[in-house]
């Protein structure tokens, strides 16, 4: 079974500076999608970015990019010029097919 | 880009009483999906809404508590029965209009039984 592990639970950052979050999964499969989605207090759930596991180019959506280790299976979230909007909650979340697993998120506080 | 909508927003229940939820996108969908996230908890499927045929529920989920439907491409509703305290969480559906791709979600219905 796939797991989804994102080791910290909270996290804080001054704005303007860079903050990277953790994720880590577990699977025998070798084609899949992995996730970064951002729930902010409004709980709508925004995508922010998505890497397919047969590209090696890491993905970059504007501040957001990852680091996509594939063979250490982690696939972290790096946000630079962290902004006050950015406050919300991260869930790392990895797919095959029609199975999507989500780890149990990490708390991101900007500070002004 | 298209969107995806969600009725109610938020209610207040009694217990042992059901709650119907809308999820409505503007656009045709491959799949949709039902999530529940319990308070300060992940995401959790509940059941993936098959067009013209029977839920496909998760381990832990069954119809008789979560009847779901889907009788077309851009429409879902999931009925949460009997509800307890324990039901109190925000449930949100899901689509993807390429099937095995990304999810999209709408914004979350949050419930809270008393």
């Amino acid at each position: 079974a796939q797991t989804v592990t994102q080791s910290q639970p909270e996290m804080s950052v001054q704005e303007a500076e860079t903050v990277t979050l953790s994720c880590t999964y577990d699977t025998s499969e070798n084609n899949y999608y992995l996730f970064w989605y951002k729930q902010p207090p409004s709980r709508q759930m925004i995508l922010v970015i998505r890497q397919e596991a047969y590209k090696q180019q890491n993905a970059t959506e504007n501040r957001f990019s990852v680091n996509f280790q594939k063979a250490a299976k982690s696939f972290s979230l790096k946000i630079s010029d962290s902004q006050l909007g950015d406050t919300a909650m991260y869930f790392c979340a990895f797919k095959v097919v029609n199975d999507m697993r989500f780890g149990a998120g990490t708390r991101l506080t900007v500070k002004p | 880009s298209a969107v995806i909508s969600q009725k109610p927003s938020r209610d207040i229940c009694q217990r042992g009483t059901s709650l119907t939820i809308q999820c409505q996108v503007d656009s045709q969908v491959t799949m949709m999906f039902w999530y529940r996230q319990q308070p300060g908890q992940s995401l959790t499927l509940i059941a993936t809404a098959n067009q013209g045929s029977e839920a496909t529920y998760e381990s832990g989920f069954v119809i008789d508590k979560f009847p779901i439907s889907r009788p077309n491409l851009t429409f879902s509703t999931l009925t949460v029965s009997n509800m307890s305290p324990e039901d109190s969480s925000i449930y949100l559906c899901s689509v993807e209009w390429l099937a095995g791709e990304t999810q999209y979600f709408g914004p979350g219905t949050r419930l809270l039984v008393l």
